[in-house]
Formats: C-alpha cells, sequence, structure tokens
C-alpha cells in the first residue's frame, strides 16, 4: 500500500518562508507532485518532481529525495492569498500510474 | 472557457435514492479521474478512465460506476445513496499518452454531495 505524511498545520507571517515537508512510503513510486487548495476551491496543481532535486516556479520551490522518501514544498514570500491547504501526491506505479494524495498541510499566513 | 466542468455543484438528496453527478473536459485529455473528498479534507482517488482501461480503487463500494459516454466525459452514477457518502466529490483530467504521462491534473470545481 501507500502513505503519506505531512504536518496538519503551518503558520507563518506575509513575507516569509515557509517549508512544508511530505514523507511517503509507496512500493512503485514515480513522482511527487504538489496542489494547493482554497476554502471552497479545486486543488490546483504546483508542481512535480520526477527526479531528485529542487524545481522552482516563481515564489514556490518543490524538491524531492528518492532516497529518502521525502520531498517539500517551500513558498517564500509567503502573501496573504497562499492560505490554503497543500497537497502533496504519489504518483505510484503499482496503482496505475495514479495519484495518492497526503492529508494536507492548513496554511495560514499571518499579517 | 471552463476547463473541467462538473454538474450540479451542489446535490442534497435523501438516503437510498439513486444520483449521478456530470463531468466534461475540453483539454482533449485521454484520461478522467473521480475522487472523493471527506469532511476532514482527506482526498481520496475513486476511479480513472481511458479509452482502454479503468482502474478502479478497490475501497470503493460497487454502488459507485462510472460512464463514459465518450472521451471527453466521464460521469458517477451512485446507488442506494448512504449516509457516509457525503461528501465532495472531484472530477480531473491529465494527458497520459503512450506511457510518458504528463503529471498536472485538472480538477473540476467539485460537488458538493449531502445526504440526508
Amino acid at each position: 500500500g501507500q502513505s503519506l505524511e505531512q504536518p496538519s498545520e503551518v503558520t507563518a507571517v506575509e513575507g516569509a518562508i515557509v517549508q512544508i515537508n511530505c514523507t511517503y512510503q509507496t512500493s512503485g513510486f514515480y513522482g511527487l507532485s504538489w496542489y494547493q487548495q482554497h476554502d471552497g476551491g479545486a486543488p490546483t496543481f504546483l508542481s512535480y518532481n520526477g527526479l531528485d532535486g529542487l524545481e522552482e516556479t516563481g515564489r514556490f520551490s518543490s524538491f524531492l529525495s528518492r532516497s529518502d522518501s521525502y520531498g517539500y514544498l517551500l513558498l517564500q514570500e509567503l502573501q496573504m492569498k497562499d492560505s490554503a491547504s497543500y497537497f502533496c501526491a504519489v504518483r505510484d506505479k503499482s496503482y496505475g500510474q495514479n495519484f495518492v494524495f497526503g492529508p494536507g498541510t492548513r496554511l495560514s499566513v499571518l499579517p | 472557457d471552463t476547463a473541467v466542468s462538473q454538474t450540479p455543484k451542489y446535490l442534497v438528496t435523501q438516503m437510498g435514492n439513486d444520483k449521478s453527478i456530470k463531468c466534461e473536459q475540453n483539454l482533449g485529455h485521454d484520461t478522467m479521474y473521480w475522487y472523493k473528498q471527506d469532511s476532514k479534507k482527506f482526498l481520496k482517488i475513486m476511479f480513472s478512465y481511458n479509452n482502454k482501461e479503468l482502474i478502479i480503487n478497490e475501497t470503493v463500494p460497487n454502488r459507485f460506476s462510472p460512464k463514459s459516454p465518450d472521451k471527453a466525459h466521464l460521469n458517477l452514477h451512485i446507488n442506494s445513496l448512504e449516509l457516509g457518502d457525503s461528501a465532495v466529490y472531484f472530477c480531473a483530467s491529465s494527458q497520459v499518452d503512450r506511457g510518458r504521462s504528463y503529471n498536472e491534473q485538472f480538477f473540476g470545481p467539485g460537488t458538493r454531495l449531502t445526504v440526508l
């Protein structure tokens, strides 16, 4: 089976940097994605890591270490609009290459 | 130009009823999905479907069934609704081409189902 762990909540202030960690256990790892979901909204794609290393997209970066079964999402220059839930999701070869989502991390950005 | 659309947005119904949720995507993607998000925001895949293969999460009751009239649509039928079916249901799509998968899934706005 698969399991993913993320912190349930993170709080930070505007302008700060925050890192949301994700550890996973899966039998057929293929890649790690990150999604953002605002209250009442749909998940929206942020990034994907198929190989080890850092992927940067504007203020957001995502990192993967396959040997450690670990990844993180780094959010820089936090803005109020970044307050949302963030989900890591593992693409699993043994699951038809479908994604299994983590439990989500609620990020609150304070003024 | 909505990429992935779902109807209805809200659905309130009685236990025991049968209901359907419709999903359409205009992105030309070849794979569509249904997810269930419960009150604790756990997002669980229920089905994935392309024109060749239906993959079913084994934990999904067989009261739930996907129906795809064509490549752009994947509807969700639910029979004999139960209280525990109350959740937000998201449709999504992506392009999976010859084993090289594109990893961005596009989600619809969700359907909030309430079973009374």
